[in-house]
C-alpha cells in the first residue's frame, strides 16, 4: 500500500534561514507527489507538485522540491524562510488507480524571530 | 482559477440533529469530490470518494449511513452528518477534481469546523 512518512512532526526555523522538510514515499509506480501547506483553521493549498520530467520543481511562495527515485524522497525546501511561512506542511502521494491522495502526517514549521 | 468553497465555514450543532456541508467548485466542473476530516493536529484522513450522479464510494470505517454524501451536480456535493454525537467533531475538508483526462490534481475548500454539543 502506498504511504507517506514525514520523520518531523515540527520544525523550528530562525527567519531568514534556510529550510527543509522532508518526505520518504512507498509506492510501486512512478510517483504523483505533491507538497501542500495549511495555515491555521484553514484548507490546503497547494505548494508544487511532481509528475514526471525535471526532478526540481518550483513551486509558489519560492519553495522547491527534489524528486530522488533512488531515496523514495521528496523533500521540500526554501532558501530564506520568512515569519508568514509558520503553517504546517504535507507531503502526499496520488493513488493514480483509484485517484486517491495519501497524505503524510505532517511537519507543523514554527519559525523564530 | 480552480477554487472551491464550502459552507458553512463553521457550525455548532446539539448532539442528536444533522447537518449539512456543501462544497462547491466556483469555476469549473468536478466531475470527482473527495471528502476528508481531520483531526486536530493531525493529517487529512479521506472518507469518501463522490462522482457526479453516482453513489460515493466510502473508505473502509466510514459510516455510510451516518456520514450521506450527495454529488448531484458537476459544482455541488453535500456532506449530511445524521445524528451528530460530540465524536463527530472535527474539521471536514472537502476537494474537488476536474473532469480533464489526466488532471490529477485535487482543489481544496477551506475546510468547515463542526462542534457538536
Amino acid at each position: 500500500a502506498q504511504s507517506v512518512t514525514q520523520p518531523d512532526i515540527h520544525i523550528t526555523v530562525s527567519e531568514g534561514a534556510s529550510l527543509e522538510l522532508r518526505c520518504n514515499y512507498s509506492y510501486g509506480a512512478t510517483p504523483y507527489l505533491f507538497w501542500y501547506v495549511q495555515s491555521p483553521g484553514q484548507g490546503l493549498q497547494l505548494l508544487l507538485k511532481y509528475f514526471s520530467g525535471d526532478t526540481l520543481v518550483q513551486g509558489i511562495k519560492g519553495f522547491e522540491a527534489e524528486f530522488k527515485r533512488s531515496q523514495s524522497s521528496f523533500n521540500l525546501r526554501k532558501p530564506s524562510v520568512h515569519w508568514s511561512d509558520a503553517a504546517e506542511y504535507f507531503c502526499a502521494v496520488l493513488n493514480t488507480g483509484f485517484q486517491k491522495l495519501v497524505f503524510g502526517t505532517g511537519t507543523r514549521l514554527l519559525v523564530s524571530p | 482559477g480552480a477554487v472551491v468553497s464550502q459552507h458553512p465555514s463553521w457550525v455548532i450543532c446539539k448532539s442528536g440533529t444533522s447537518v449539512k456541508i456543501e462544497c462547491r467548485s466556483l469555476d469549473f466542473q468536478a466531475t470527482t469530490m473527495f471528502w476528508y476530516r481531520q483531526f486536530p493536529k493531525q493529517s487529512l484522513m479521506l472518507m469518501a470518494t463522490s462522482n457526479e450522479g453516482s453513489k460515493a464510494t466510502y473508505e473502509q470505517g466510514v459510516e455510510k449511513d451516518k456520514f450521506l454524501i450527495n454529488h448531484a451536480s458537476l459544482t455541488l456535493s453535500t456532506l449530511t452528518v445524521t445524528s451528530a454525537h460530540p465524536e463527530d467533531s472535527s474539521f471536514y475538508i472537502c476537494s474537488a477534481q476536474s473532469g480533464t483526462s489526466g488532471s490529477y490534481e485535487q482543489y481544496f475548500g477551506p475546510g468547515t469546523r463542526l462542534t457538536v454539543t
